[in-house]
């Protein structure tokens, strides 16, 4: 237990679907993160909230959402997705202030989405 | 821009034995953190040990240790007494001290046990 839920474990939509990840850490952060992890391929960052507010986008397409309504909850909202996108979805916290560098990841056991 | 190199896409090494997994990066940055993950089977990835820029000294958790080298910019990952629990992907990671939102993988090295 790390701390940090993430919901459902699997996940299977069609491409017209639309669905959402939920995050919930109980540690007491305030950054709160999405990350996407492919085969062979590093951990891909998707979005940052740092006390609620998205401090990073990188540049992920809008069939991806994120929501924040609080420094505790991370919400991926997914619609009309592609199979491309069928990967592990990994939710992460931490301390987010400068100068917390050493404040690692917690990460949350991952959403296995499969896009048919 | 930061990266972080993870020459090793697998290896192995027999239980008990000593192994030591790479990793270098590269930054223009002074004060910083380095980390690596572990990630079993179970998907959970877990901090096996951190390390600060500034610590001339290793850092070592029970069995895993480091080997940093600043001037190299190298980060190795050394377990010893390796046990069939070991088995699983690790992931080398950077932070800045300065970019409080800013942590960047390698792209992993999965390691086997061999009983």
């Amino acid at each position: 237990e790390t701390g940090v839920t993430q919901t459902p474990r699997h996940l299977v939509m069609g491409m017209t679907n639309k669905k959402s990840l939920k995050c919930e850490q109980h540690l007491g952060h305030n950054a709160m993160y999405w990350y996407k992890q492919s085969a062979k391929k590093p951990l891909e960052l998707m979005f940052v909230y740092n006390f609620k507010e998205q401090t990073e986008n990188n540049s992920v397409p809008s069939r991806f959402s994120p929501e924040c309504p609080n420094s505790s909850h991370l919400f991926l909202h997914l619609h009309t997705l592609q199979p491309e996108d069928s990967a592990l979805y990994l939710c992460a916290s931490s301390q987010g202030l400068q100068g917390m560098g050493n404040s690692p990841l917690h990460f949350g056991n991952g959403t296995r989405l499969t896009v048919t | 821009a930061q990266t972080v190199t993870q020459s090793q896409p697998e290896m192995s090494v027999q239980e008990a034995e000593t192994v030591t997994l790479s990793c270098t990066y590269d930054t223009s940055e002074s004060d910083y953190y380095l980390f690596w993950y572990k990630q079993p089977p179970s998907r959970q990835m877990i901090l096996v040990i951190r390390q600060e820029a500034y610590k001339q000294q290793n850092a070592t958790e029970n069995r895993f240790s480091v080997n940093f080298q600043k001037a190299a910019k190298s980060f190795s990952l050394k377990i010893s007494d390796s046990q069939l629990g070991d088995a699983a992907m690790y992931f080398c990671a950077y932070r800045s001290n300065n970019r409080d939102d800013k942590i960047i993988f390698g792209k992993g090295t999965r390691l086997h046990i061999l009983p």
